[in-house]
């Protein structure tokens, strides 16, 4: 059973505008998410994090917003640019565990000129 | 400051051999994560490894196995290949901050 859900496999968005990707999770231990960012033939680099006493944290482009009660979190993009175009992986801790961390499916990004 | 390097990048396998991957962790962390991704997937989290003994293992069975080094290197070994243990393996080395830093993956096929 997957702890950590990507429902929309893939999103195209124009260059300028706002990228919005969805997370949702299950698992009420989780208390730490992150989101990491991932290009072809690389490995996944950590973007951003939010601990779960806050409902938002904001790092240039990215915010990341936490909705505890709904189990859900998003990463917002403003503005795309064609080189954010790659695959997004929400993932998840526990205090207990902080690198011991849960991945979702991932959604492909694609940021058109 | 050295990244994560894993070794081979791509390798071919049959079915019931035996495969090793290597993994040098980032000059001056002690901890290094195993996962598996599978196309289409997210990370699967393997083991992990933290000064020389095992430190957590996800829903694999006890054909996937491992191994830290002093120097904090690591090994994963999966033994009886399967079809289904085609995927991207990807090592992650984390200090006393938690995050991960992942190297770019050993690419194994089985067939």
């Amino acid at each position: 059973d997957q702890q950590v859900k990507q429902n929309s496999p893939s999103l195209s968005v124009q260059e300028g505008r706002i990228s919005i990707l969805n997370c949702d999770y299950t698992n009420s231990m989780f208390d730490y998410f992150l989101w990491y960012k991932k290009y072809p033939a690389e490995g996944p680099t950590f973007l951003i994090s939010i601990s779960s006493i806050k409902d938002k944290n904001e790092d240039g482009r990215f915010t990341v917003f936490l909705n505890k009660s709904a189990k859900h979190l998003s990463l917002h993009i403003v503005p795309s640019q064609p080189g954010d175009s790659a695959v997004y992986f929400c993932a998840a801790s526990a205090e207990t565990s902080y690198d011991k961390v849960i991945f979702g499916p991932g959604t492909s990004l694609s940021v058109i000129p | 400051e050295t990244g994560v390097t894993q070794s081979p990048t791509h390798l071919i396998k049959t079915r019931g051999q035996q495969v090793t991957l290597r993994c040098s962790s980032q000059s001056g962390h002690n901890t290094v994560s195993w996962y598996q991704q599978a196309l289409g997937q997210g990370p699967q989290f393997i083991f992990q490894y933290y000064r020389e003994e095992e430190n957590g293992r996800g829903n694999f069975p006890p054909r996937f196995s491992g191994l830290q080094f002093p120097n904090y290197s690591s090994e994963l070994n999966v033994n009886a290949l399967e079809l289904d243990d085609s995927a991207l393996y990807l090592c992650a080395s984390s200090g006393y901050t938690g995050e991960l830093f992942f190297g770019e993956g050993s690419r194994l096929t089985v067939l």
